[in-house]
């Protein structure tokens, strides 16, 4: 398996510009995650879906963030207009659901840089 | 949601055993504990969980006080490859009833001396 796979690696943007990041989960997992990480306020979490529904988007900062999941193999985060304050390795998580135990995957991230 | 407590860093040295503490009292019945770790660069990497009973797996052993107010992870041989972020974890139940999400805190910041 190739386990959970984000790109781009790195993007550098300009304020004001969209922002697109995607995501493929592993194959098989119906829980996707999405984490953003910076030196100041660590790892939060930002959405999750179950089943490609969204469940909990109560981290996402603002309107300017919205995430979809199409299917079960795809998701996006979309930050538009982004900001330097969006600056942060934005991380995402794949899980199989069972019961009160699941593992998460994470994928190797995307470094974001707005300028 | 429950809160774990972790020192915010922690010094070993290679092929010693490390114990890495967590403390979280408000934990509920319910509540499995997660231990995470991150290596530099990387996205954080699954160890071990467990409820109740010590737990052991190829990677590390987690140790479970009896109360379950605080737990051990326990790396037996320390390797330079074990430096990382380790995360203690409860999962917290999250919008939507049967659905749970894990919020990772700080860590501990786990140096490993040659």
């Amino acid at each position: 398996d190739a386990g959970v796979i984000q790109s781009p690696r790195h993007e550098v943007t300009e304020m004001g510009q969209e922002v697109t990041l995607r995501c493929k989960p592993i194959s098989g997992h119906n829980s996707l995650f999405w984490y953003r990480q910076t030196m100041m306020r660590g790892l939060e979490l930002l959405i999750y879906f179950n089943n490609n529904v969204p469940i909990d988007d109560s981290g996402m900062p603002e309107d300017r963030f919205s995430a979809k999941m199409p299917n079960a193999s795809f998701s996006t985060l979309k930050i538009q207009p982004s900001e330097p304050r969006d600056s942060a390795v934005y991380f995402c998580a794949s899980s199989l659901r069972q019961g009160g135990y699941e593992k998460l995957f994470f994928g190797s991230g995307t470094q974001l840089s707005v300028l | 949601d429950a809160k774990t407590t972790q020192p915010n860093s922690m010094e070993s040295n290679e092929e010693e055993p490390v114990h890495l503490p967590c403390n979280h009292s408000t934990i509920s019945g319910t509540d499995y504990i997660h231990w995470y770790r991150q290596l530099p660069s990387q996205g954080p990497e699954y160890v071990i969980h467990g409820l109740t009973s010590n737990v052991n797996n190829r990677m590390a052993s987690l140790a479970i006080a009896e109360d379950r107010k605080s737990s051990t992870l326990i790396l037996h041989r320390a390797t330079l490859r074990d430096a990382a972020v380790y995360y203690c974890i409860l999962r917290s139940p999250g919008s939507g009833g049967s659905n749970y999400k894990l919020t990772f805190g700080k860590g501990t910041l786990l140096t490993v001396n040659p």
